[in-house]
């Protein structure tokens, strides 16, 4: 089944724990990108990727790293947690970046910083 | 700077009614659109799209407007049925800064709620 993975789904951590949220996808898509969904802010993107090795910066990226080492995974790390990163992520997938792309999205990992 | 904006935090509609959600984009720029729906517990899924070129596009019950000098868009569906209840989100890919489309800007999502 074509589809994006998510792990862990649930996590709680304390501030300043370094964690890694895992993203990947079965499609062999080129573009990979993270958002985070917040209330009344809707979904913002962190990173994205629109190959192997390739990485550039959405519109909230402070805090966080990412790695695209291979086609299929696109891991998330966050060095040292703070409570403001308390938030409902979001991975998704595109066969290629381009303006008529539809992004296939992962079921989202809830993260709790204390 | 919200270059997507979704004013209306939450719609409800009677079952068979009409559903109007809009999106209101500042960029000029944008020349495509797309509306994902996400019902609780799932990640987004896309719905309908719209390129800058057409004024309309319909997809089975649901129909997207563009209306470039107002820079506002529409998604209507006609009819609403309780399986539609979900939020919504626009979005426009930013060509801004040479970024090829790399760049994914959305609203901050109505909530559709339908009655049965």
């Amino acid at each position: 089944e074509a589809q994006v993975t998510q792990n862990p789904r649930y996590l709680i951590t304390v501030t300043g724990k370094k964690l890694t949220v895992t993203c990947s996808q079965n499609m062999n898509h080129e573009y990979m990108s993270w958002y985070r969904q917040d209330p009344g802010l809707g979904l913002r993107q962190i990173y994205y990727s629109m190959n192997v090795e390739v990485t550039d910066k959405g519109d909230v990226p402070e805090g966080y790293k990412v790695s695209r080492k291979e086609k299929r995974n696109f891991p998330l790390i966050l060095e040292s947690p703070s409570p403001n990163q308390t938030s409902l992520y979001f991975c998704a997938s595109s066969l290629f970046y381009g303006p008529g792309e539809t992004q296939y999205f992962g079921p989202g990992t809830r993260l709790l910083v204390l | 700077d919200q270059q997507v904006k979704q004013n209306s935090p939450s719609l409800s509609v009677q079952e068979g009614r009409i559903s109007i959600l809009n999106c209101d984009y500042t960029n000029s720029m944008f020349d495509y659109f797309l509306w994902y729906k996400k019902y609780p517990a799932e990640g987004p899924t896309f719905l309908i799209s719209i390129s800058s070129i057409k004024d309309k596009n319909e997809d089975g019950r649901f129909t997207v407007f563009l209306n470039k000098s107002a820079k506002h868009l529409s998604l209507h569906i006609v009819p609403s049925q309780p399986g539609d209840s979900a939020v919504y989100f626009c979005a426009a890919p930013n060509n801004a800064g040479g970024t090829s489309y790399g760049k994914l800007t959305f609203g901050q999502g109505t909530i559709l709620t339908v009655h049965p």
